[in-house]
C-alpha cells in the first residue's frame, strides 16, 4: 500500500504570500491528485497529474515521478484560499490520501 | 448538472440501530467508492465498486456493507452501528479509479 506524506501539517501565512505544500509517496503511481476542502464543506478536485506541471489560475501543481514528490503552489494567496489541501495517489483500487495540510491565510 | 448526492447529510442515531446512507451519481461512472474522514487520520477508503455487482473492501471495511445493483447507486449500510463509526462519510465516483474523483457533499454521522 502506498504511503503518502504531506508537509507542513499546518500553515499560517499573510495575504499575498507564495505558498508551497509538499507531498511524497512511497510507491510508483499512475496519477496524483490535489484536493481542496473548505471548513464544513465538501471536497473538490483541483488537479490530476501524471507528469510535469499544471496551472489553474493562481494554483500550480508539479510532480517529479523519479523522486516520488509533488508540490502545490499558491501565488498571491488570499483569505479565500484558507482550506485543507489533500494529496492523494491513484492505485488500481482507488485513492490513498495524505492527512492534509491546514492552510490559513490572514488578511 | 453533474453531481454526486448523498442522503442524509446529518444523522444522529443510537448503537445497534441499522441505517443506510445513500449515494447516487448522474455521470454514468463505473467506479464508486466510500470514504470516512476522521481528525488526525484523514480520508480512508471503506469499500469500492468497479462496476455493477462488483464490490471490494478498502482499508477499513469492518462494520460496513455495500451493494451496487445499479450503476448510479452505491448505498453504504451499517447493520449495527457503534460509536467508533461516528465520522464524516464521503461517497465519490469516477470513470476509473485513477482518474479525477467527484465527491458527494458528505454525511456527518453520530452514533450514541
Amino acid at each position: 500500500k502506498n504511503e503518502v506524506e504531506q508537509s507542513p501539517q499546518n500553515l499560517t501565512a499573510q495575504e499575498g504570500e507564495f505558498i508551497t505544500i509538499n507531498c511524497s509517496y512511497s510507491v510508483g503511481i499512475s496519477a496524483l491528485h490535489w484536493l481542496q476542502q473548505h471548513p464544513g464543506g465538501g471536497i473538490v478536485s483541483l488537479f490530476m497529474l501524471s507528469s510535469g506541471k499544471k496551472k489553474h489560475g493562481r494554483l500550480i501543481a508539479t510532480i517529479n515521478i523519479q523522486e516520488k514528490h509533488s508540490s502545490l503552489h499558491i501565488t498571491a494567496s488570499h483569505p479565500r484560499d484558507s482550506a485543507v489541501y489533500i494529496c492523494a495517489v491513484g492505485g488500481a483500487d482507488g485513492l490513498t490520501f495524505g492527512k492534509g495540510t491546514h492552510l490559513i491565510i490572514q488578511p | 448538472e453533474a453531481q454526486v448526492t448523498q442522503n442524509p447529510r446529518y444523522l444522529i442515531t443510537v448503537t445497534g440501530k441499522k441505517l443506510t446512507v445513500t449515494c447516487s451519481q448522474n455521470m454514468n461512472h463505473e467506479y464508486m467508492s466510500w470514504y470516512r474522514q476522521d481528525p488526525g487520520l484523514g480520508l480512508r477508503q471503506i469499500y469500492y465498486s468497479m462496476n455493477v455487482e462488483v464490490t471490494d473492501k478498502g482499508d477499513v471495511p469492518e462494520g460496513y456493507k455495500v451493494s451496487r445493483k445499479e450503476k448510479r447507486n452505491f448505498p453504504l449500510i451499517l447493520e449495527s452501528p457503534s460509536p467508533n463509526q461516528t465520522s464524516l462519510y464521503f461517497c465519490a465516483s469516477s470513470p476509473r479509479p485513477t482518474l479525477t474523483q467527484y465527491f458527494g457533499p458528505g454525511t456527518r454521522l453520530t452514533v450514541l
